[in-house]
């Protein structure tokens, strides 16, 4: 099976701009979650989608939205950047057919830079 | 509340001896708990899980795991260290208590460097 795919791999945006990244989970996998990375917060979890319904949330500012399609890809959008939403934006997939005890599979994430 | 301590920024071995990664959690009822490896400029790769049973757990590569419940630990082991595992490596708990919400918490993460 494919793993799971993000697009952009790199992104350059200036702030006030917006932006959208895409996740294509594994075939067949109905959650995905999205994770943002940066050296000095670490990992933080931003939201979780399970068959097109938001089934988590992070403690992260409106700006940041997702959704989930059909076809359980997914997009995560970021509006009105700051320089601060520089960082490495991973998708996450999970087939949850073991529940929570699921373990994730990850893409290889969108770098994004904020000038 | 739920969180992962990862004691370590950093831990050093020679090639050969053996390694430990440490974690701690704190989750309100039974803990799902995970390792995984981050390789530079890459995603995260699952290595092993805790669910239930076997308190060791085996895992990708060679590692293990072991929870330890009345510590709240589950540390990264492996007998032989190899300079390929040189890389990020975090823990990460889910709680399964009354307060699960399925957040997938994790650590800060430790740099595991091997020297040859």
């Amino acid at each position: 099976k494919a793993g799971v795919t993000q697009t952009p791999r790199y992104l350059i945006k200036t702030r006030g701009q917006q932006v959208t990244l895409s996740c294509s989970p594994i075939s067949g996998h109905r959650s995905v979650s999205w994770y943002q990375q940066t050296p000095g917060q670490g990992l933080q979890f931003l939201f979780e989608y399970f068959s097109e319904t938001q089934r988590n949330k992070g403690n992260f500012p409106g700006r940041f939205s997702g959704r989930q399609f059909s076809n359980s890809r997914s997009e995560m959008n970021v509006s009105t950047l700051e320089l601060g939403d520089s960082a490495l934006y991973l998708c996450a997939s999970s087939s949850f057919s073991g529940g929570w005890g699921d373990e994730q599979f990850f893409g290889p994430g969108t770098r994004l830079t904020v000038l | 509340a739920q969180s992962v301590a990862q004691p370590e920024d950093q831990v050093n071995v020679a090639e050969g001896n053996p390694l430990t990664v440490k974690c701690t959690y704190s989750v309100s009822g039974n803990p799902y708990l995970f390792w995984y490896v981050q390789y530079p400029n890459r995603g995260l790769q699952f290595l092993l899980k805790y669910i239930t049973g076997d308190n060791l757990v085996k895992g990708s590569y060679g590692f293990e795991a072991e929870f330890n419940k009345s510590q709240t630990s589950f540390h990264l082991k492996k007998p032989s260290a190899l300079v390929s595992d040189s890389a990020l490596y975090f823990c990460a708990v889910r709680d399964r208590g009354p307060s699960n919400t399925g957040k997938l918490i994790f650590g800060q993460g430790t740099t595991l460097q091997v020297k040859p």
